[in-house]
């Protein structure tokens, strides 16, 4: 079946303006994760949804950044008034269930370089 | 310190060899992963442990929880193994990730 997509695959944009980043989960995982990647850096976590539980927001590094999931399927990930050092690849990935035992499906990534 | 810390950050082997990688962590976890992410950027999960040894294929997965180390070992390694191979602690919904450590598996 289908895979863990993100939209777009790479953004650039100026600094100050707004992005959204889209993320398809696989069907029927009700967890679903983003993460950031710096460059050169190791995976940080930033927001996870479990069901219609309220998300889990500790990750996210200010109130510039947000996210949204619909039911159990699609995530948007908004971060506003973007700086520089929002350069990243942001990744999205679901799971069954959210929990430390099960195995999270990574999408691709988005790209996102703010100049 | 970190939750979790890797080594070698990096490692370059010839064709053939076996591979270890190496994985610390210090907090109580109910979980480990083990994930690769390829050149490109993809990330696949490999294993995930919770305690004992895994094999798939060439590679190996091990963790000690009384000792809080988990060990990757890939043998007979190949210029395809070239990858940064990721430790991930499972302890609550999300997973806390080391550095990677970066093989580069030459021919």
């Amino acid at each position: 079946g289908a895979g863990v997509s993100q939209s777009p695959s790479n953004k650039v944009t100026e600094k100050g303006k707004d992005v959204e980043l889209r993320c398809d989960p696989i069907s029927g995982h009700t967890a679903l994760y983003w993460y950031r990647q710096r460059l050169g850096q190791g995976l940080e976590f930033l927001i996870y949804f479990q069901g219609n539980s309220a998300p889990d927001k500790s990750g996210l590094p200010s109130d510039r950044f947000s996210a949204e999931r619909t039911g159990e399927s699609v995530s948007t990930l908004t971060i506003q008034r973007t700086q520089q050092e929002d350069s990243a690849v942001y990744l999205c990935a679901s799971s069954l269930v959210a929990g430390p035992t099960f195995e999270q499906y990574f999408g691709p990534g988005t790209r996102l370089t703010v100049t | 310190k970190n939750e979790v810390e890797q080594s070698p950050q990096n490692l370059t082997a010839q064709e053939g060899e076996f591979i270890t990688i190496n994985c610390s962590y210090s907090v109580g976890i109910s979980a480990l992963h083990w994930l690769q992410q390829h050149p490109g950027g993809g990330i696949v999960s490999l294993f995930m442990l919770s305690s004992g040894k895994k094999k798939h294929g060439r590679l190996i997965a091990t963790i000690n929880i009384q000792e809080k180390h988990s060990s990757l070992h890939i043998t007979a390694s190949h210029p395809r193994d070239s990858a940064v191979y990721i430790c991930a602690l499972g302890s609550q919904g999300n997973l806390i990730f080391g550095k990677g450590t970066k093989l580069s598996v030459k021919p």
